[in-house]
């Protein structure tokens, strides 16, 4: 079991490439978020998932897209990139089974920079 | 709208010092509080966790109270050590939120000096 996998963990972009991160979990979670950490700062919901098929937008968007095929991955895609999007992506995934009071596990990240 | 609000750091501290990281919230009904813990290099973990008002979380030495009349959760821990340098995040998740998604404080670092 290894929980929630994020690749790569580094990457160095210029302005307007674009490229996916990549997240998987095995433990059969149906609810996914991306999330994006900022220095110095928490952390805030780009999008989310409730299951394969279904996604929704969270708190910053902009510039980004998402897309759930499987249950176990949820990629993100940065479309032209911007400095502005030079941060750490974390993925993380919970069960809805027990409820809102579940644990998010949360991937090791993958820290972008946009140059 | 629903936030978190945690004391600025770093924090530094002896070993064996006490700690106490303080943690406030503004939210619509009665959210699920979270600390998590982030080591260098790694993503968050949950350390502990409550639902409800005066509910207790604790794990490794650290404890939270779900304080509903001051809207607080600080963290405490009695005796810290060199390991438990890290950045701390207090978050909540509102049971009137669909996405079950989590919000945030903005961290506090905290280092432990030998």
């Amino acid at each position: 079991n290894a929980g929630v996998t994020q690749t790569p963990k580094f990457r160095i972009l210029k302005i307007g490439q674009s490229m996916t991160l990549q997240c998987t979990q095995d433990m059969n979670h149906n609810y996914m978020y991306w999330y994006r950490q900022d220095p110095g700062m928490g952390l805030k919901l780009i999008y989310y998932s409730v299951g394969a098929g279904i996604t929704d937008k969270g708190e910053v968007p902009n510039g980004y897209n998402v897309s759930r095929s499987t249950t176990e991955d949820f990629p993100l895609r940065l479309e032209l990139a911007a400095p502005s999007q030079t941060s750490v992506y974390f993925c993380a995934s919970t069960v809805l089974a027990g409820g809102p009071t579940d644990t998010q596990y949360f991937g090791p990240g993958t820290r972008l920079t946009v140059l | 709208g629903n936030s978190v609000t945690q004391m600025e750091g770093p924090v530094t501290l002896s070993e064996e010092a006490f700690l106490t990281i303080n943690c406030t919230y503004t939210a619509t009904g009665y959210p699920s509080l979270f600390w998590y813990v982030q080591y260098p290099g790694e993503g968050l973990q949950l350390l502990l966790k409550a639902t409800k008002a005066d509910d207790k979380g604790s794990n490794k030495g650290f404890e939270a109270t779900y304080r509903k009349e001051t809207t607080s959760f600080h963290l405490e821990k009695g005796s810290v050590q060199v390991s438990d340098s890290a950045v701390y995040f207090c978050a909540l998740r509102s049971l009137l939120d669909s996405s079950y998604k989590l919000i945030f404080g903005s961290g506090t670092r905290l280092l432990v000096r030998p």
